[in-house]
Protein backbone atom coordinates (compact mmCIF):
# COMPACT_ATOMS: atom_id res chain seq x y z
CA UNK A 1 0.00 0.00 0.00
CA UNK A 2 1.44 3.23 -0.93
CA UNK A 3 2.03 5.45 2.28
CA UNK A 4 3.77 8.10 4.43
CA UNK A 5 6.09 5.91 6.96
CA UNK A 6 7.46 7.91 9.99
CA UNK A 7 10.35 6.47 11.60
CA UNK A 8 10.82 6.23 14.88
CA UNK A 9 7.68 6.45 16.30
CA UNK A 10 9.12 7.19 19.67
CA UNK A 11 12.15 9.32 19.91
CA UNK A 12 13.84 10.05 23.18
CA UNK A 13 16.66 12.35 23.27
CA UNK A 14 18.76 14.97 25.62
CA UNK A 15 18.51 18.56 25.98
CA UNK A 16 20.72 19.90 23.76
CA UNK A 17 21.82 16.89 21.72
CA UNK A 18 20.83 17.15 17.84
CA UNK A 19 17.99 14.87 16.53
CA UNK A 20 16.99 14.09 13.33
CA UNK A 21 13.34 12.04 12.64
CA UNK A 22 12.82 10.88 9.43
CA UNK A 23 9.62 10.60 6.41
CA UNK A 24 9.39 8.50 3.67
CA UNK A 25 6.73 7.73 1.04
CA UNK A 26 5.61 6.14 -1.72
CA UNK A 27 3.10 7.98 -3.04
CA UNK A 28 5.15 10.02 -5.04
CA UNK A 29 3.78 13.25 -3.95
CA UNK A 30 5.48 16.53 -4.80
CA UNK A 31 4.83 18.56 -1.68
CA UNK A 32 5.67 17.08 1.77
CA UNK A 33 5.28 18.42 5.27
CA UNK A 34 6.34 18.97 8.60
CA UNK A 35 3.98 19.80 11.53
CA UNK A 36 4.77 20.01 15.30
CA UNK A 37 1.54 18.85 17.53
CA UNK A 38 1.60 19.61 21.38
CA UNK A 39 -0.36 17.69 23.75
CA UNK A 40 -3.72 18.83 23.11
CA UNK A 41 -3.23 21.18 19.96
CA UNK A 42 -4.27 21.63 16.70
CA UNK A 43 -0.85 20.16 14.22
CA UNK A 44 1.46 23.59 13.35
CA UNK A 45 3.05 23.67 10.37
CA UNK A 46 6.57 24.11 10.56
CA UNK A 47 7.55 24.10 6.86
CA UNK A 48 7.43 22.17 3.85
CA UNK A 49 8.78 21.04 0.37
CA UNK A 50 7.39 21.42 -2.71
CA UNK A 51 9.69 19.26 -4.88
CA UNK A 52 13.07 20.96 -3.71
CA UNK A 53 11.78 24.26 -2.98
CA UNK A 54 11.51 24.71 0.86
CA UNK A 55 9.19 26.82 2.46
CA UNK A 56 9.87 27.71 5.81
CA UNK A 57 7.00 29.12 7.88
CA UNK A 58 7.58 32.77 9.11
CA UNK A 59 7.52 31.46 12.72
CA UNK A 60 9.40 28.83 13.12
CA UNK A 61 11.91 28.63 15.05
CA UNK A 62 15.89 28.43 13.63
CA UNK A 63 16.44 25.53 15.87
CA UNK A 64 14.22 23.29 13.10
CA UNK A 65 15.79 22.31 9.77
CA UNK A 66 14.94 19.91 7.01
CA UNK A 67 16.34 18.07 4.52
CA UNK A 68 15.11 16.95 1.42
CA UNK A 69 17.57 14.54 -0.49
CA UNK A 70 14.82 12.95 -3.06
CA UNK A 71 11.72 12.99 -3.80
CA UNK A 72 10.64 9.99 -1.28
CA UNK A 73 12.54 11.17 1.61
CA UNK A 74 12.36 14.10 3.79
CA UNK A 75 14.35 14.96 7.53
CA UNK A 76 13.35 16.90 10.27
CA UNK A 77 16.50 18.51 11.92
CA UNK A 78 16.15 19.54 15.54
CA UNK A 79 19.60 21.04 16.31
CA UNK A 80 19.17 21.42 19.98
CA UNK A 81 16.27 20.65 21.22
CA UNK A 82 15.00 22.07 24.52
CA UNK A 83 12.13 20.98 26.49
CA UNK A 84 9.37 22.96 25.07
CA UNK A 85 10.10 20.96 21.72
CA UNK A 86 8.62 17.90 23.32
CA UNK A 87 6.10 17.14 20.79
CA UNK A 88 4.77 14.71 18.47
CA UNK A 89 5.73 15.65 15.24
CA UNK A 90 4.00 14.82 12.10
CA UNK A 91 5.42 14.54 8.22
CA UNK A 92 2.39 14.71 5.62
CA UNK A 93 2.58 14.90 1.90
CA UNK A 94 0.24 15.76 -1.30
CA UNK A 95 0.51 15.31 -4.88
CA UNK A 96 0.11 18.98 -5.48
CA UNK A 97 -0.26 21.89 -3.51
CA UNK A 98 -4.09 22.76 -2.23
CA UNK A 99 -4.80 18.85 -2.41
CA UNK A 100 -5.64 16.77 0.56
CA UNK A 101 -2.70 15.85 2.47
CA UNK A 102 -1.82 12.37 4.19
CA UNK A 103 -0.40 12.14 7.32
CA UNK A 104 2.22 9.48 8.82
CA UNK A 105 1.23 8.43 11.76
CA UNK A 106 3.53 10.22 13.48
CA UNK A 107 6.79 10.58 15.67
CA UNK A 108 6.65 11.32 19.24
CA UNK A 109 9.57 13.18 20.71
CA UNK A 110 10.72 13.11 24.32
CA UNK A 111 13.54 15.55 25.82
CA UNK A 112 15.08 14.42 28.82
CA UNK B 1 -5.55 35.64 6.45
CA UNK B 2 -7.51 32.04 6.97
CA UNK B 3 -8.85 30.55 9.88
CA UNK B 4 -11.02 28.02 11.68
CA UNK B 5 -13.29 27.55 15.00
CA UNK B 6 -13.77 24.44 16.13
CA UNK B 7 -17.01 25.40 19.22
CA UNK B 8 -16.56 22.54 21.64
CA UNK B 9 -13.24 21.38 22.22
CA UNK B 10 -15.16 17.62 23.67
CA UNK B 11 -18.26 16.24 22.86
CA UNK B 12 -20.59 13.51 24.06
CA UNK B 13 -22.97 11.37 22.48
CA UNK B 14 -24.69 8.21 22.75
CA UNK B 15 -23.83 5.38 20.65
CA UNK B 16 -26.62 5.86 18.20
CA UNK B 17 -26.94 9.29 18.12
CA UNK B 18 -26.33 12.17 15.72
CA UNK B 19 -22.98 13.51 16.14
CA UNK B 20 -22.72 16.97 14.84
CA UNK B 21 -18.91 18.58 15.53
CA UNK B 22 -19.19 22.24 14.17
CA UNK B 23 -16.38 24.69 12.11
CA UNK B 24 -16.93 27.45 11.49
CA UNK B 25 -14.19 29.17 8.89
CA UNK B 26 -12.77 32.61 7.99
CA UNK B 27 -11.46 33.03 4.54
CA UNK B 28 -10.60 36.06 2.18
CA UNK B 29 -11.04 33.61 -0.57
CA UNK B 30 -13.54 30.61 -1.91
CA UNK B 31 -12.09 28.05 1.01
CA UNK B 32 -10.93 24.59 0.29
CA UNK B 33 -12.18 22.78 3.67
CA UNK B 34 -11.45 19.45 5.16
CA UNK B 35 -12.25 17.41 8.28
CA UNK B 36 -9.39 15.37 9.26
CA UNK B 37 -9.69 12.69 12.24
CA UNK B 38 -6.68 11.15 14.51
CA UNK B 39 -6.66 8.50 17.02
CA UNK B 40 -4.82 8.17 19.85
CA UNK B 41 -1.38 8.11 18.60
CA UNK B 42 -1.93 8.15 14.99
CA UNK B 43 -1.30 11.09 12.61
CA UNK B 44 -4.57 12.62 10.53
CA UNK B 45 -6.89 10.80 8.33
CA UNK B 46 -8.57 12.47 5.95
CA UNK B 47 -12.83 12.17 6.53
CA UNK B 48 -13.83 14.79 3.64
CA UNK B 49 -13.31 17.86 1.57
CA UNK B 50 -15.34 20.39 -0.01
CA UNK B 51 -13.33 22.14 -2.93
CA UNK B 52 -15.88 24.29 -4.34
CA UNK B 53 -18.31 21.73 -5.94
CA UNK B 54 -21.42 19.61 -4.36
CA UNK B 55 -21.80 21.56 -0.91
CA UNK B 56 -23.53 18.54 0.54
CA UNK B 57 -19.70 16.30 1.20
CA UNK B 58 -20.35 12.53 1.55
CA UNK B 59 -17.11 11.34 3.58
CA UNK B 60 -15.81 8.04 5.08
CA UNK B 61 -17.13 6.15 7.84
CA UNK B 62 -20.46 7.82 7.48
CA UNK B 63 -19.31 11.11 7.98
CA UNK B 64 -21.25 13.94 6.00
CA UNK B 65 -20.59 17.97 5.79
CA UNK B 66 -22.45 21.10 4.64
CA UNK B 67 -20.49 24.19 3.30
CA UNK B 68 -22.92 26.92 4.39
CA UNK B 69 -21.33 30.28 2.73
CA UNK B 70 -23.81 32.19 3.91
CA UNK B 71 -22.80 31.18 7.40
CA UNK B 72 -19.79 30.61 7.19
CA UNK B 73 -20.07 27.09 8.60
CA UNK B 74 -18.54 23.22 7.42
CA UNK B 75 -20.01 21.45 10.01
CA UNK B 76 -19.39 17.94 10.57
CA UNK B 77 -22.70 15.06 11.07
CA UNK B 78 -23.14 11.51 11.42
CA UNK B 79 -26.53 10.25 11.68
CA UNK B 80 -25.55 7.71 14.35
CA UNK B 81 -22.34 7.58 16.23
CA UNK B 82 -20.49 4.54 16.40
CA UNK B 83 -18.19 3.42 19.70
CA UNK B 84 -15.36 3.34 16.87
CA UNK B 85 -15.61 6.94 16.37
CA UNK B 86 -14.66 8.19 19.76
CA UNK B 87 -11.22 10.27 18.26
CA UNK B 88 -10.14 13.86 17.60
CA UNK B 89 -11.71 15.61 14.69
CA UNK B 90 -9.81 18.70 12.94
CA UNK B 91 -11.35 20.71 10.87
CA UNK B 92 -9.20 22.77 8.46
CA UNK B 93 -8.79 25.37 5.76
CA UNK B 94 -6.68 25.76 3.05
CA UNK B 95 -4.99 26.78 0.85
CA UNK B 96 -1.99 26.62 3.95
CA UNK B 97 -3.52 24.21 5.78
CA UNK B 98 -4.85 25.94 8.83
CA UNK B 99 -6.60 23.63 11.69
CA UNK B 100 -8.92 24.61 14.20
CA UNK B 101 -8.23 23.84 17.88
CA UNK B 102 -9.99 20.07 17.15
CA UNK B 103 -13.28 18.55 19.09
CA UNK B 104 -12.38 15.04 21.46
CA UNK B 105 -15.51 12.97 20.63
CA UNK B 106 -16.29 10.71 23.06
CA UNK B 107 -19.22 8.16 22.39
CA UNK B 108 -21.09 6.82 25.71
CA UNK B 109 -22.77 2.97 25.45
Amino acid sequence: DAMVIQNPRYQVTQFGKPVTLSCSQTLNHNVMYWYQQKSSQAPKLLFHYYDKDFNNEADTPDNFQSRRPNTSFCFLDIRSPGLGDAAMYLCATSRENLEPQHFGDGTRLSIL
Amino acid sequence: AQSVTQLGSHVSVSEGALVLLRCNYSSSVPPYLFWYVQYPNQGLQLLLKYTSAATLVKGINGFEAEFKKSETSFHLTKPSAHMSDAAEYFCAVFNKLVFGAGTILRVKS
